[in-house]
């Protein structure tokens, strides 16, 4: 199965700061990327699909890229609510495999 | 409004057994794939199990495979997790998702439900 490795496993930044998540595949998965945001005591909410396009209602800070089996999920300004643990899924194929998690924070 | 409520969930001896179920509203339930998500109390999100928009492909977890049982009723807009032989590591808040896009074969999950708790102990 391939694995998904995310990283870092937490991070803590200041407002107005960029923040960089990244996963990797273990194995090529096309852009069959999703990027979710699960704030504390919520439910997971969907942020990008397909590697780098945003879900619609997603403030456009938020945004994704991929370098081959490597996907960043990118928050540019950093906001209080942006709060959460980010999570990267791969859906090519089953298993859909979550990444370990991100929790960020703010400095 | 698209919207999905999980029930179902409560304590269950080891070796027990529970079915969840997942009503959907607002969107036409018989056109996407659906699926279930779990979170172990403090941990992250563990992929369960998948079932395609007709109901006529299923896809489980390695951890589950043998011991659960997705399956949708499309008329009544249901989904549902048979859950057999449970295990203490089976505790978690289980979550359906919605697929994003109609009929697709690949598909992120765009519409969560709120979580049913699922406890596991003796």
């Amino acid at each position: 199965d391939i694995q998904m490795t995310q990283s870092p496993s937490s991070l803590s930044a200041s407002i107005g700061d960029r923040v960089t998540i990244t996963c990797r595949a273990s194995q090529g998965i096309s852009n069959y990327l999703a990027w979710y945001q699960q704030k504390p005591g919520k439910v997971p909410k969907l942020l990008i699909y397909a590697a780098s396009t945003l879900q619609s209602g997603v403030p456009s800070r938020f945004s994704g890229s991929e370098s081959g089996t490597d996907f960043t999920l990118t928050i540019n300004s950093l906001q209080p609510e942006d709060v959460a643990t980010y999570y990267c899924q791969k859906y090519d194929s089953a298993p859909l495999t979550f990444g370990g998690g991100t929790k960020v924070e703010i400095k | 409004e698209e919207q999905l409520l999980a029930s179902g969930g409560g304590l269950v001896q080891p070796g027990g057994s529970l079915r969840l179920s997942c009503a959907a509203s607002g969107f036409a339930f018989s056109t996407y794939g659906m699926t279930w998500v779990r979170q172990a109390p403090g941990r992250g999100l563990e992929w369960v199990s998948l079932i395609s928009y007709g109901g006529g492909s299923t896809y489980y977890a390695d951890s589950v495979k043998g011991r659960f049982t997705i399956s949708r009723d499309n008329p009544k807009n249901t989904l549902f997790l048979q859950m057999n032989s449970l295990r203490v590591e089976d505790t978690a808040v289980y979550y359906c998702a919605k697929g994003s896009r109609v009929s697709a074969r690949r598909d992120a999950f765009d519409i969560w439900g709120q979580g049913t708790v699922v406890t596991v102990s003796s």
